[in-house]
Parts: structure tokens; C-alpha cells; sequence
């Protein structure tokens, strides 16, 4: 199974820092890659699809970027609605695997 | 508007099965969504693919429930369920499912949780 290395696990950030979360997969998975939110109480939410595609209604201050193994997944400007939990998916093959997750908390 | 809607037993015993439905609105299981996948999350922690079927009826499942897990389609109903035979306390959970859009789950349940204990 592809083996999906979430970091940081958590970090501190203020409003209006840049926030840089990546996931490095264990083989290359081409950019089947999607970023997930997930708030407290909440089912997750799809943030980018395709490692780098914004879903519809998504804020633009949300960005993907990567292929093969390394991703990221850039907040330009954190905003309060932002703190939450963020995971990656790689759905190249099965089975299909979640980073550990990332915890945005308040600083 | 595709809306899904997890329902289950909230509490099992066990080494009991566990049977948990998902039904669907304002679609059709049987053509709204090119497949349908089920994820958990026990409580605290992070999140866990168990399986998808697709529209053909093929399944894929994630090894660590592939000898217990099944999931299936219900047009009659407009359900997709997912058993789970054996359970034990590591299946303690709240179990999610959800379908496709541009992304591999865009539309997910509110989920339901579902605790195995004695």
C-alpha cells in the first residue's frame, strides 16, 4: 500500500500567516492527489482535487501543487474559518490512503 | 442536489456483524455517481478508506477489513450498505459515505458513529 507522510502533524499560525502543508507519498502517484478539511463535528471537505485543481467555491487563498511523491498544500493568508484539520487522499491505486492529518490551530 | 445519509445501530457487541446503510437523494445509486466509498473515523483520529463500489459492482476494500467488509448496492432502496463481520473495539468509529464529483469524495454523509463494546 502507498504510504502517504502527512507533516507537520500540527502547527501554530496567526490570521494572515502562509501556511504550508505537504504529503510526501511512498511511490510516485502521478497527481491523483486531493486535500481534505475536516472541522470539528464535521464531515471533511474537498479543498483541491488532481493535486492542484481549486473545487468550486473554494477560497482562493487555498492552493495544491506537486506531482509523483511531494505535495503541498499552501494557505496564503490564514483566515479564523481556516483552523481545522486538513488531509490528503492519493486515490492512484488501491487501497486508497489518507495522511495522518494536520492540525491548524490558533497561535 | 446529491445528499447521502448514513444510518447503523449506533452500538454493537463484539465479534457481532455490523450493518450500516447510506441512503442516497436527489440522485440515483444506480447512475448519479460513478462509484461510492465508505470511510471511518475512529474517535481523535485521522481518517481511513474502507472500500468504493463502483457502478459496474466492482468493490475494492482496504486490507485491513477486506476479509470482513462488504459493500453493496440497494437500487430498491437507493442504499448503499456496508457489512462488517467480527467487530471488534478497534471498529469504534464514526462511519462516513460518500460519492464523487471532481474530486474522489466530494460529497460526503454527516456520518454515523458507531461503538462496539459490551
Amino acid at each position: 500500500a502507498i504510504q502517504m507522510t502527512q507533516s507537520p502533524s500540527s502547527l501554530s499560525a496567526s490570521v494572515g500567516d502562509r501556511v504550508t502543508i505537504t504529503c510526501r507519498a511512498s511511490q510516485g502517484i502521478r497527481n491523483d492527489l486531493g486535500w481534505y478539511q475536516q472541522k470539528p463535528g464535521k464531515a471533511p471537505k474537498v479543498l483541491i482535487y488532481g493535486a492542484s485543481s481549486l473545487q468550486s467555491g473554494v477560497p482562493s487563498r487555498f492552493s495544491g501543487s506537486g506531482s509523483g511523491t511531494d505535495f503541498t498544500l499552501t494557505i496564503s493568508s490564514l483566515q479564523p474559518e481556516d483552523y481545522a484539520t486538513y488531509y490528503c487522499l492519493q486515490d492512484y491505486n488501491y487501497p486508497w490512503t489518507f495522511g495522518q492529518g494536520t492540525k491548524v490551530e490558533i497561535k | 442536489q446529491l445528499h447521502l445519509q448514513e444510518s447503523g445501530p449506533g452500538l454493537v457487541k463484539p465479534s457481532e456483524p455490523l450493518s450500516l446503510t447510506c441512503t442516497v437523494s436527489g440522485g440515483s445509486v444506480n447512475g448519479t455517481s460513478y462509484y461510492w466509498g465508505w470511510i471511518r473515523q475512529p474517535p481523535g483520529k485521522g481518517l481511513e478508506w474502507i472500500g468504493t463500489i463502483y457502478y459496474s459492482g466492482s468493490t475494492y476494500y482496504n486490507p485491513s477489513v477486506k476479509s470482513r467488509v462488504t459493500i453493496s448496492v440497494d437500487p430498491s432502496k437507493n442504499q448503499i450498505s456496508l457489512k462488517l463481520s467480527s467487530v471488534t473495539a478497534a471498529d469504534t468509529a464514526l462511519y462516513y459515505c460518500a460519492s464523487p464529483g471532481r474530486g474522489t469524495f466530494d460529497i460526503w454523509g454527516q456520518g454515523t458513529m458507531v461503538t462496539v463494546s459490551s
